[in-house]
């Protein structure tokens, strides 16, 4: 099957800094990438949706400055946390998808905290 | 609202017991429904995925079921074993399909002890 990397696994930083989060589509070409975030014993919430070459479309109440989002081939996407706050602090995972429009494939997540 | 509710939220069986969970839907429309596996702190894994169209789906040792009428799927897991202990996630994604939004359920939390 389908896989994607995302890296760093885990990362702690000190508030104030950014944080860029790498999510690769190893074995297929992603027209479409998905970044989620997961509180504790909660499902994944959609932040934003980005096509390969364009911007990405932000969901309501995710700030677009704050959480940056390139998707500048069709294997790599890049989440990075600006200016970050201890209530940043969570899971993030993103999802590809290739050309078999239907099927995303999720990626092992990456734990962030934010001292 | 587009929604999709599970139950239970949280289930606790023996190992090699059998059991099932349940995900209701009012999404409608439809293009297919999804089932995941979620380990702790881990990205979802795919199960099983439905068209609209299909009843059942199996994968090893779980088995999906869909009745597009009453708008129920339930995941069957035979023969449990420990390392079926993870959250499992009901995903529905609407036929209009809003450039791939998918709509994900709240999980069961699976404890499979010895």
């Amino acid at each position: 099957g389908a896989v994607v990397s995302q890296h760093p696994s885990r990362v702690i930083c000190k508030s104030g800094t950014s944080v860029k989060i790498e999510c690769r589509s190893l074995d297929f070409q992603a027209t479409t990438m998905f970044w989620y975030r997961q509180f504790p014993k909660q499902s994944l919430m959609l932040m934003a949706t980005s096509n390969e070459g364009s911007k990405a479309t932000y969901e309501q109440g995710v700030e677009k400055d704050k959480f940056l989002i390139n998707h500048a081939s069709l294997t790599l996407s890049t989440l990075t946390v600006t200016s970050a706050h201890p209530e940043d602090s969570s899971f993030y995972i993103c999802s590809a998808r290739g050309v078999a429009l239907y099927e995303q494939y999720f990626g092992p997540g990456t734990r962030l905290t934010v001292t | 609202k587009n929604q999709v509710e599970q139950s239970p939220q949280s289930l606790i069986i023996l190992e090699g017991k059998n059991c099932t969970l349940q995900c209701n839907y009012t999404v409608s429309p439809f293009s297919n429904l999804r089932w995941y596996k979620q380990d702790t702190g881990r990205g979802p894994v795919s199960l099983t995925i439905m068209t609209f169209s299909e009843n059942t789906k199996s994968n090893g040792r779980y088995t999906a079921t869909l009745d597009a009428d009453t708008k129920q799927s339930s995941l069957h897991i035979t023969a449990s074993q420990l390392s079926d202990s993870a959250s499992y996630i009901c995903v529905v994604s609407p036929t209009y399909n809003q450039g791939g939004k998918l709509i994900f359920g709240q999980g069961t939390e699976l404890s499979v002890k010895p």
